[in-house]
């Protein structure tokens, strides 16, 4: 069975910029999360949406949104992009709690 | 705000050695879970523990979830070179999916 699986791997963009990630849970999974990791660093929250719902949202600014389809599968937008949005975003998966699942994510380099 | 300690930050041993690592929180958490990443991969699940006091063993890992559900600790036996990786611990709130990760500790073992 396939795991969470995003996509692209690896991005580079310049300051100002947008960007559009992209997310697709384990078959069955109705909840899709996201996370920032800045090089270093442990996972920081940002999003979580069940049932194409938003449930939680971490400190993040309005710069950064997303949206769940309704396979279930998730975006992850970000406007103007600064040189500190360099990171590697990961998507995580889960039945609707836990335990989640994590994709390999998306490296995103801001130049 | 929910904070997760994580110690040490870096371990480095020889294979066959212990190691420990510990994380640290004022916040009760719901569930915590146990993540190993590895460069250029997202983190991979390796346990989650509930019950305050908890002792879960995952083949020479050993996990311990403190009886105030404030802490945990991650005990690695006779180490080997395939243990190298970044660990992550991560707690979970009694809602929502929200994880709150730890720094990580990054253990090198030496063949």
């Amino acid at each position: 069975d396939a795991g969470v699986t995003q996509s692209p791997t690896h991005l580079i963009k310049t300051r100002g910029q947008h960007v559009t990630l992209r997310c697709s849970p384990i078959s069955g999974h109705k909840s899709v999360s996201w996370y920032q990791q800045v090089l270093g660093q442990g996972p920081q929250f940002i999003f979580q949406y069940y049932e194409k719902e938003e449930r939680g949202r971490g400190n993040f600014p309005d710069r950064f949104s997303a949206r769940q389809f309704p396979n279930y599968s998730s975006e992850l937008n970000v406007n103007a992009l600064l040189l500190g949005d360099s990171a590697l975003y990961l998507c995580a998966s889960s039945l609707g709690g836990q335990p989640q699942h994590f994709g390999d994510g998306t490296r995103l380099s801001i130049l | 705000t929910q904070l997760l300690e994580q110690s040490p930050q870096f371990l480095s041993i020889q294979e066959g050695e212990n190691l420990t690592v510990y994380c640290n929180s004022s916040s009760v958490f719901s569930s915590l879970q146990w993540y190993r990443q590895e460069p250029g991969e997202g983190p991979v699940l390796l346990v989650t523990v509930v019950t305050g006091g908890e002792v879960k063993k995952l083949k020479r890992l050993t996990f311990q979830f403190g009886d105030a559900r404030k802490d945990s600790s991650l005990h690695i036996t006779a180490a080997q070179p395939g243990d190298t990786g970044l660990y992550l611990c991560a707690g979970a709130p009694a809602a929502g999916n929200k994880l709150t990760f730890g720094g990580g500790t990054r253990v090198l073992v030496k063949p």
